[in-house]
């Protein structure tokens, strides 16, 4: 079990680009075994998944958020970030960053999340 | 692209078995997870692989797949059980990650 920690701005400006970062703790950010992802939850709904990184750099996007998307990862600071582009306020939401199991499909560890809010 | 269907709520008394269900297509051919998430916390993991239960999960937690339903069962359920359930597949679609829109528990 590893500890994922969210950080970045919890107010962002609407057209302007979102930026969040997880820190892992407790175990390596460079294993092929995880893959790293961020979920976003709007406020009262579901969750939707946005993305995930390998510790190679490669990354698979939601398709419906994909054209707005950047996940990247920094293995020697055990970190991974997330940049959303031309926000608006549809995109106000609490971001959990996830560490996802590559062999069996599911998220095993989460961050607690962060709220960030897109108003003027 | 693959879509999880749940009933928004279920209610249940202390003492009894909860069952919350997710429907899909031909769900028995994939892994189901169920993660419970209460109020102003992240999701934790609860079944993993249609059934399986990680540490420091209760045993009371159980969960099944078969034909187009999937489900979580929870027995002798306590107030601290009510929270959100959502499942979760991975589909081989352009997007794979699917969570179901989840079930709220209510413990009368």
């Amino acid at each position: 079990q590893v500890q994922l920690q969210e950080s970045g701005p919890g107010l962002v400006k609407p057209s302007q680009t979102l930026s969040l970062t997880c820190t892992v703790s407790g175990g390596s950010i460079n294993s092929g075994d995880y893959y790293w992802s961020w979920i976003r939850q709007h406020p009262g709904k579901g969750l939707e998944w946005i993305g995930f990184v390998y510790y190679s750099g490669s990354t698979y996007y939601n398709p419906s958020l994909k054209s707005r998307v950047t996940i990247s990862i920094d293995t020697s600071k055990n970190q991974f970030s997330l940049k959303l582009s031309s926000v608006t306020a549809a995109d106000t939401a609490v971001y959990y960053c996830a560490r996802w199991d590559g062999d069996a499909y599911f998220f095993d560890d989460w961050g607690q999340g962060t709220l960030v809010t897109v108003s003027s | 692209s693959y879509v999880l269907t749940q009933p928004p709520s279920v209610s249940v008394a202390p003492g009894k078995t909860a069952s919350i269900t997710c429907g899909g297509n031909n769900i028995a051919s994939k892994s189901v997870h169920w993660y419970q998430q209460k109020p102003g916390q992240a999701p934790v993991l609860a079944i993993y692989n249609d059934g399986d239960r990680p540490s420091g999960i209760p045993e009371r937690f159980s969960g099944s797949n078969s034909g187009n339903t999937a489900t979580l069962t929870i027995s002798r359920v306590e107030a601290g059980d009510e929270a959100d359930y959502y499942c979760h597949v991975w589909d081989s679609s352009r997007n794979p990650v699917v969570f179901g829109g989840g079930t709220k528990l209510t413990v009368l």
